[in-house]
């Protein structure tokens, strides 16, 4: 089956810098890419996604990446504001029909005011 | 707007007993899903289901089971709990297929086994 790998664990940024966190997967099969993001004590939201025709996406701060020949993904977050201190996931799915996904371990990132 | 409720919020049972663990979506969705939340661990699936009483296997299915009597409803259940079962229990919900991706959770349910 698939395996996301997802790094780094945790990550602390000054706030206004940039915030990269990286994923890769293992299934080249894999043709949909989500971004969850869950803040403290609250239920994990899609903030953006990327399919596998597409090589970059973005969504105001947020921008996602896909590398295909290499298998793996990167969020990026520019001018962090303390709003973004959450954890974020990354997802992969191999199977389109029932959108059956498999998520990275997640990034607890912390916005220093 | 999409509305994903489990049962509890917080439950705590003993070691051996049965737990029922229950999620509703108001929105028609085909597929639910029932993850499992663990520090450094991620969300793992557990079991999903893409029709009524249609279930699949998710990750990690040992220990656990599902029924899916209704189509907005979807069922945990641990037929013995054990203390390796502690842990944040969240469901979600999807349209279905070419209806979009986007995964709809619930407010999750943390289960303590003693």
């Amino acid at each position: 089956g698939e395996n996301v790998e997802q790094h780094p664990s945790t990550l602390s940024v000054q706030e206004g810098d940039s915030a990269v966190i990286k994923c890769t997967y293992s299934d080249s099969a894999s043709n949909y890419f989500p971004w969850y993001k869950q803040e403290l004590g609250k239920r994990p939201q899609l903030i953006i996604d990327i399919r596998s025709n597409v090589g970059e996406k973005k969504d105001q701060r947020i921008a996602v990446t896909l590398n295909k020949t290499a298998k793996h993904f990167s969020l990026h977050i520019t001018e962090t504001q303390p709003e973004d201190s959450a954890v974020y996931f990354c997802a992969a799915s191999i199977d389109f029909g029932n959108e059956k996904l498999t998520f990275g371990t997640g990034t607890r990132l912390t916005i220093i005011p | 707007d999409v509305k994903v409720t489990q049962s509890s919020r917080y439950l705590v049972k003993r070691t051996g007993e049965k737990v029922f663990l229950e999620c509703v979506q108001d929105m028609d969705h085909e597929n639910m899903f029932w993850y499992r939340q663990d520090p450094g661990l991620g969300l793992r699936l557990i079991y999903f289901s893409y029709d009524v009483k249609m279930k699949e296997k998710g990750d990690i299915p040992e220990g656990y089971s599902v029924s899916r009597e209704k189509k907005e409803r979807f069922s945990l259940i641990l037929e013995s709990a054990s203390t390796n079962q502690t842990s944040m229990y969240l469901c979600a919900s999807t349209p279905g297929p070419s209806s979009g991706n986007e995964q709809f959770f619930g407010p999750g349910t943390r289960l303590t086994v003693l």
